[in-house]
């Protein structure tokens, strides 16, 4: 069975970072493409970006409002996903959600509330 | 970006009644090299993340029931359920992954009558 447990959220003032782990377990995280999408609160989804699977060359591809401030990266050894977020804005409050993606479909994990406050 | 519009954006059906939600993409979303439709329903309740309910449009997912369906081809999809239970209430998004950036709709109310 699928599981992904997000971790890592928590308050954080703007202009600061933060990290967000994904542990994976009944599949090979390598394997898959692995996607952050968030949530605003009282909102609707946003995709937040991707990291490619392994035989994919595991490039990351990001959406406008994060790119050159988030970075997707996973730790093979591990089963983990991350999401390192710097240079946070007010807007990136949101729960955060990791989804593995294959066969054409997508499972998501429980996600992590990030708030961006000072 | 592919905008994905969906109506109504709330709705309320009477328990055993139908109901029927529409999704647009502002684009084709089907592959042709599998004609498959890249537009996955999900539904969700407060505080939960959301779950899977169809895929490939017309998929349904594994201990999902069978009064829920999704249809339609292109641009324009429906997701139908067919005998609205209480345990249905809750807001459902449609859903492309056929080109990056992934793209949701903005979500669908649904009521009891």
């Amino acid at each position: 069975e699928v599981q992904l447990v997000e971790s890592g959220g928590g308050l954080v003032k703007p202009g600061g970072s933060l990290r967000l782990t994904c542990a994976a377990s009944g599949f090979t995280l390598s394997n898959a493409y692995m996607n952050w999408v968030r949530q605003a609160p009282g909102k609707g989804l946003e995709w937040v970006g991707l990291i490619k699977s392994k035989s994919d060359r595991g490039t990351t591809e990001y959406a406008a409002p994060v790119s050159g401030r988030f970075t997707i990266s996973r730790d093979d050894s591990k089963n983990t996903l991350y999401l390192q977020m710097d240079s946070l804005k007010t807007e990136d409050t949101a729960v955060y959600y990791c989804s593995a993606y294959g066969s054409g479909r997508f499972d998501w994990g429980q996600g992590t509330l990030v708030t961006v406050s000072s | 970006d592919i905008v994905m519009t969906q109506s109504p954006d709330s709705l309320a059906v009477s328990l055993g009644e139908r109901a029927t939600i529409h999704c647009k993409s502002s684009q084709s979303v089907l592959y042709s090299s599998n004609n498959n439709n890249y537009v996955a329903w999900y539904q969700q309740k407060p505080g939960q993340p959301p779950k899977l309910l169809i895929y490939w449009v017309s998929a349904r997912e594994s201990g999902v029931p069978d009064r829920f369906s999704g249809s339609g081809s292109g641009t324009d999809f429906t997701l139908t359920i067919s005998s609205l239970q209480a345990e249905d209430v809750a807001v459902y998004y449609c859903h492309q992954y056929y080109s990056r950036p992934y793209t949701f709709g903005q979500g669908t109310k649904l009521e009891i009558k």
